[in-house]
């Protein structure tokens, strides 16, 4: 398996774009997690998924950001427009629920910069 | 205070010592997870433990649930175990994971 896979690897941005950041769960996983993680704050929860259904979006951080998906091979986390704070690595994990989530799978991360 | 901390922030360490990290969390949990983070910045997850211990290689996880207390232990260091360690804990009622600060680890040859 390719393990979770993310895109880009790297954006590059100016403040007020949209950024759209992409993820592939390993075949198979029905639980998915978007993370942030940062020097200031480290890694925290953004939101996470079972069966394509949003379970937890506590750590969305406000309206600016947003997460779907679609199917249970893709997911998005878009930031509609973008701030320089916002800068830091996304990254993608899925793991598989069954009685409770096994460990979890993480993706390469993207590292989003925001000017 | 955190509900998950980590001690110490920084160890170095010189190659073959034993190294321990320590994690302590003040909610309840249903699993606690031991990430390692490399230099590049890829995150791995080490262990997933809700009860008692778990070994794989040089790696040893314990967590003492009355006390609300891991530890994760590596017998015979080696620089390439260079990397940052992070606890987390597992909430009770679904997937979120709340994560420590993380212990960054130098090993010298």
């Amino acid at each position: 398996d390719a393990g979770v896979i993310q895109s880009p690897r790297h954006e590059v941005t100016e403040m007020g774009q949209e950024v759209t950041l992409r993820c592939k769960p390993i075949s198979g996983h029905n639980s998915l997690f978007w993370y942030r993680q940062t020097m200031m704050r480290g890694l925290e929860l953004l939101i996470y998924f079972n069966n394509n259904v949003p379970i937890d979006d506590s750590g969305m951080p406000e309206d600016r950001f947003s997460a779907k998906m679609p199917n249970a091979s893709f997911s998005t986390l878009k930031i509609q427009p973008s701030e320089p704070r916002d800068s830091a690595v996304y990254f993608c994990a899925s793991s598989l629920w069954i009685e409770r989530v096994r460990e979890q799978y993480f993706g390469p991360g993207t590292r989003l910069t925001v000017t | 205070k955190n509900e998950v901390e980590q001690s110490p922030q920084n160890l170095t360490a010189q190659e073959g010592e034993f190294i321990t990290i320590n994690c302590s969390y003040s909610v309840g949990i249903s699993a606690l997870h031991w990430l390692q983070q490399h230099p590049g910045g890829g995150i791995v997850s080490l262990f997933m433990l809700s009860s008692g211990k778990k070994k794989h290689g040089r790696l040893i996880a314990t967590i003492n649930i009355q006390e609300k207390h891991s530890s994760l232990h590596i017998t015979a260091s080696h620089p390439r175990d260079s990397a940052v360690y992070i606890c987390a804990g597992q909430e009770t009622s679904g997937s979120r994971l709340t994560f420590g600060e993380g212990t960054q680890l130098t090993v010298n040859p």
